[in-house]
C-alpha cells in the first residue's frame, strides 16, 4: 500500500547511546520532514529534505543528524541522545514545499 | 513568514451538536492553508485543503472550512459532532514558494473532546 512508514514505532534507550528513527515513502515525494511533538511546544521541525542528497535544518536541528541518499528514505539519526530528545517523533512527506503534508504514524522515543 | 494561532486550546461539545475550531493565520501573500487531526497515538491526518478558489472547502468525515481573507481566517466546522470526533485538531498554513521561510507552520492545536 502506499503511504509513509515509521519505524520502530516504539523505543527506549539510555543517555549517550545512538538511535536512528526510520522513515519509508512509497509516494515519490520529493520532500521529507521529521518534527518532533511535544506537549506545550506542539510540532517542531527537526529537518527537512527537498530531494535525495539534499536536506537542510528546521527550528530544532542541534542533536540530531539526517541522510538522504534514496528519495524514499529519510533516516534521522540521534548521534548521543539526551533525555532532552525524549518525544514523540513524526516523518512527513509532501510533493512541495508549501503543500499538504502525509504523516506516519509516529516513532515514541523515551530516553532513560 | 507565516504563523498560525488557534485560540482555542480545548474544546467540549456533546455528541450531534455543531462544531466550529477556530483558526487565524498571518501571511502576506495568499496562503494554502490545511486542517489535519490526529486521533490518540497516531499521526497527523488531512482533513482538507485550500488552494484557491471556492473558499467553503469540503473534506473528510464531513468536516468544512471556510476561507476568509478580510478576517484572516480558516474556521473548521461539522454540523453535527460524533464520538469519535474527539481528537486534536491543527491548522496549518503554507504557500507556494521556493524561499525557505514559506514553509508550512502548523498552529497549536485545539483538542476536541465529545460527551455523549
Amino acid at each position: 500500500d502506499a503511504g509513509i512508514t515509521q519505524s520502530p514505532r516504539y523505543k527506549i534507550t539510555e543517555t549517550g547511546r545512538q538511535v536512528t528513527l526510520m522513515c519509508h515513502q512509497t509516494w515519490s515525494h520529493s520532500y521529507m520532514f521529521w518534527y518532533r511533538q511535544d506537549l506545550g511546544h506542539g510540532l517542531r521541525l527537526i529537518y527537512y529534505s527537498a530531494a535525495a542528497d539534499i536536506t537542510d535544518k528546521g527550528e530544532v536541528p542541534d542533536g540530531y543528524v539526517v541522510s538522504r541518499s534514496k528519495t524514499e528514505n529519510f533516516p534521522l539519526t540521534l548521534e548521543s541522545a539526551t533525555r532532552s530528545q525524549t518525544s514523540v517523533y513524526f516523518c512527513a512527506s509532501s510533493e512541495w514545499w508549501g503543500r499538504a503534508q502525509h504523516f506516519g504514524d509516529g516513532t515514541r522515543l523515551s530516553i532513560l | 513568514a507565516q504563523s498560525v494561532t488557534q485560540p482555542d486550546i480545548h474544546i467540549t461539545v456533546s455528541e450531534g451538536a455543531s462544531l466550529e475550531l477556530r483558526c487565524n493565520y498571518s501571511y502576506g501573500a495568499t496562503p494554502y492553508l490545511f486542517w489535519y487531526v490526529q486521533s490518540p497515538g497516531q499521526g497527523l491526518q488531512l482533513l482538507l485543503k485550500y488552494f484557491s478558489g471556492d473558499t467553503l472547502v469540503q473534506g473528510i468525515k464531513g468536516f468544512e472550512a471556510e476561507f476568509k481573507r478580510s478576517q484572516s481566517s480558516f474556521n473548521l466546522r461539522k454540523p453535527s459532532v460524533h464520538w469519535s470526533d474527539a481528537a486534536e485538531y491543527f491548522c496549518a498554513v503554507g504557500a507556494d514558494s521556493k524561499t525557505s521561510y514559506d514553509k508550512v507552520i502548523f498552529g497549536p492545536g485545539t483538542s476536541l473532546s465529545v460527551i455523549p
